[in-house]
Parts: C-alpha cells; structure tokens; sequence
C-alpha cells in the first residue's frame, strides 16, 4: 500500500526551465529524503530533512532546493535544468533519523 | 570509493532454484536496508536488517557486522522474483548509501 505519494509521474521539459516535484508522506513520519537515480541505475542521496534540519549532499549542484511546508510534505526545487538531471528522483520517508526507510513511486524527468 | 559492493551484478537462475545475493561494505555498519525495484522503477523494502537474520516468507537476510557484509537469500524463486535487488548501508547522516545492484532473471 503506498503511503509515500509523488507528483508528477513524468515531466518532460527543456533546459533552462525551473520545475518542481512534490512529495507527501502520510506515514506519519519525521524524517523526508530525497534520492537520485541516474541512467545506470546508480541511487544517490540529495537531501535529508528532520525537524526542520536540513542535511545537503555536497555533490549536489546548487540549483536543486527542497522546499518543506510541514513534516509530512518535502517537495524539490530545479532553478533551471540541465541535460544531466534527467533522472529519475525517489522521495522517502522514514519515523526519525536511523530509522528504515519507505520510498515514494518516484518522478521521471527528461530533460531536452 | 565505492562504500557498498554488491554482488553478482547479474543473476539468471531457473525457476525453483534458490538464490544469494551479496553486499559488502568497505566502512563500518551502522544499519542496512535491502530493496526489490520493480521493473516500473518503485522501491519495496524488503528488510531492514541492522544485524543477524531476519526471515520473510521465502527472503533470508543476514547481516554480519564484524565481517561487513549482508546477504539476501530467496528460496525456490519463482519467475515473479525478477528484477532488480538493492542494499544500501546507512551512512553516519543516517542517509541510505546505494549498492550498484543484482538484476536477478528467474526463467520458467
């Protein structure tokens, strides 16, 4: 039973454009991630945020923000796109930080 | 580096027989997670297993903190255990660091 929601499914954009991904978690949790899945199917970790702490990747580029409005929702920023974020980005939730995780059906974007 | 190396990258096993996937981590543990990624692309848990052995219907995880390692075992697989297996460690942020993963075939 999905518990983790994520809009949009797909979106198709070009560069330079700004977009934004949401996720609603309905878990009750604490804790909100945001992952990174590359062509090669690499997962990597963007951001984490917990009781308003955010924890940022270092890799990741500045033109990428997460946006929070309360504890159940986590939604991600993109200033303006580039060729390389075409992704696809898995939102996660977890109870508290440590704890395991429960992950969102994730947003494909395509970046022309 | 590469944290997590997880093994084999590709597994293609006829339907009935079992199956052992590995994960080894070159850092310290402080807990794991297995995942199955349906073909579509969402992540099911499967375990989270900080140590020893867990069981779920036919999945086994064991996981040896002092030796690095976790194991993901499915018994008598069926043609409907195929896809993609995952492991990530849990890194001192408590953020999921990724295996590259097993893409598992189970044939009729």
């Amino acid at each position: 039973e999905t518990a983790v929601f994520q809009t949009p499914n797909y979106h198709v954009t070009q560069v330079g454009n700004e977009v934004s991904f949401n996720c609603k978690q309905t878990l009750g949790h604490d804790t909100m991630y945001w992952y990174k899945q590359d062509s090669k199917k690499l997962l990597k970790i963007m951001f984490s945020y917990n009781n308003k702490q955010l924890i940022v990747n270092e890799t990741v580029p500045r033109r990428f923000s997460p946006q929070s409005s309360d504890k159940a929702h986590l939604n991600l920023r993109i200033k303006s796109v580039e060729p390389e974020d075409s992704a696809v980005y898995l939102c996660a939730s977890s109870p508290g930080l440590g704890y395991e995780q429960y992950f969102g059906p994730g947003t494909r974007l395509t970046v022309l | 580096g590469q944290q997590v190396q997880q093994s084999p990258a590709s597994l293609v096993l006829q339907e009935g027989e079992n199956a052992e996937l590995q994960c080894n981590f070159s850092t310290s543990l402080n807990s794991m997670q297995w995942f199955y990624q349906r073909p579509g692309g969402s992540l099911v848990s499967l375990f989270y297993n900080p140590s020893g052995t867990k069981h779920s219907g036919r999945l086994t995880s064991t996981t040896v903190i002092k030796e690095r390692r976790s194991s993901l075992h499915i018994s008598s697989s069926q043609t409907t255990d195929s896809g993609t297996y995952l492991c990530a460690r849990m890194d001192s942020n408590y953020q999921l660091i990724w295996g590259s993963g097993t893409k598992l075939i189970i044939k009729p």
